[in-house]
């Protein structure tokens, strides 16, 4: 059965680093999204993606954060300095279209130290 | 904006009981999608069911129903015959039906933690 994959499933960095997780979304799928969960609190919406462009963001989503589909296959969130708040379990997501289904991958759970 | 209510942090059931999980929304919108998700421990987030919002009957898979109450603007879930494996935390969401009206994102409520006893 077709997943949403995220790499790596554990990153550590160090507090004003880079950080650049992956997505291998659904490969039929057209609209791709990342969330944020903070350890206990719900899950939030980060942003969305379709054709090759940002269709939504939230007020999360400044300019330290930045998304790129870079070949057919990967989407990737960008976290240009991070900060110790930015420590979370961050969940890819993909959809075969913007009113259907949207599929997670396991999350990848960074930490800022 | 939408908003999504889960006044339930913890719920335990027995194995082979059931149990309601409750869920409430506001949204000024009259076409959308409502959605249970289940996290497991291993922290993915897995769809358990759906429904829409146009549609009065309420959605059943399986083990899993809900009962949508529009008017109310409540959307609750019903695990029957609770099994060790349905331990998890458990997510209500809510999802316009037009983009335009906030996008396709999903808006999350703070979820429930259902523990299930042997």
């Amino acid at each position: 059965e077709p997943e949403v994959t995220q790499t790596p499933s554990h990153q550590v960095t160090q507090m004003g680093q880079e950080v650049i997780l992956r997505c291998v979304p659904i490969s039929n799928h057209l609209y791709f999204y990342w969330y944020r969960q903070i350890l206990g609190q719900k899950v939030e919406f980060l942003v969305s993606f379709y054709n090759n462009e940002i269709s939504e963001k939230s007020e999360i989503f400044d300019d330290q954060f930045s998304v790129e589909r870079p070949d057919g296959s990967n989407f990737t969130l960008k976290i240009r300095s991070t900060k110790l708040e930015d420590s979370a379990m961050y969940f890819c997501a993909s959809s075969e279209a913007g009113n259907t289904e949207a599929f997670f991958g396991q999350g990848t759970r960074l930490t800022v130290v | 904006a939408q908003t999504v209510t889960q006044s339930q942090p913890e719920m335990s059931v027995q194995e082979a009981e059931t149990v309601t999980l409750s869920c409430t929304y506001d949204t000024s919108e009259s076409d959308y999608y409502l959605f249970w998700y289940k996290q497991p421990p291993s922290r993915q987030m897995i769809l358990v069911i759906r429904q829409e919002a146009y549609k009065q009957q309420n959605a059943t898979e399986n083990r899993f129903s809900v009962n949508f109450q529009k008017a109310a603007k409540s959307f609750s879930l019903k695990i029957s015959d609770s099994q060790l494996g349905d331990a998890a935390m458990y997510f209500c969401a809510y999802r316009s039906l037009y983009s335009g009206a906030g996008s396709y994102q999903l808006t999350f409520g703070k979820g429930t933690k259902l523990s299930v006893i042997p």
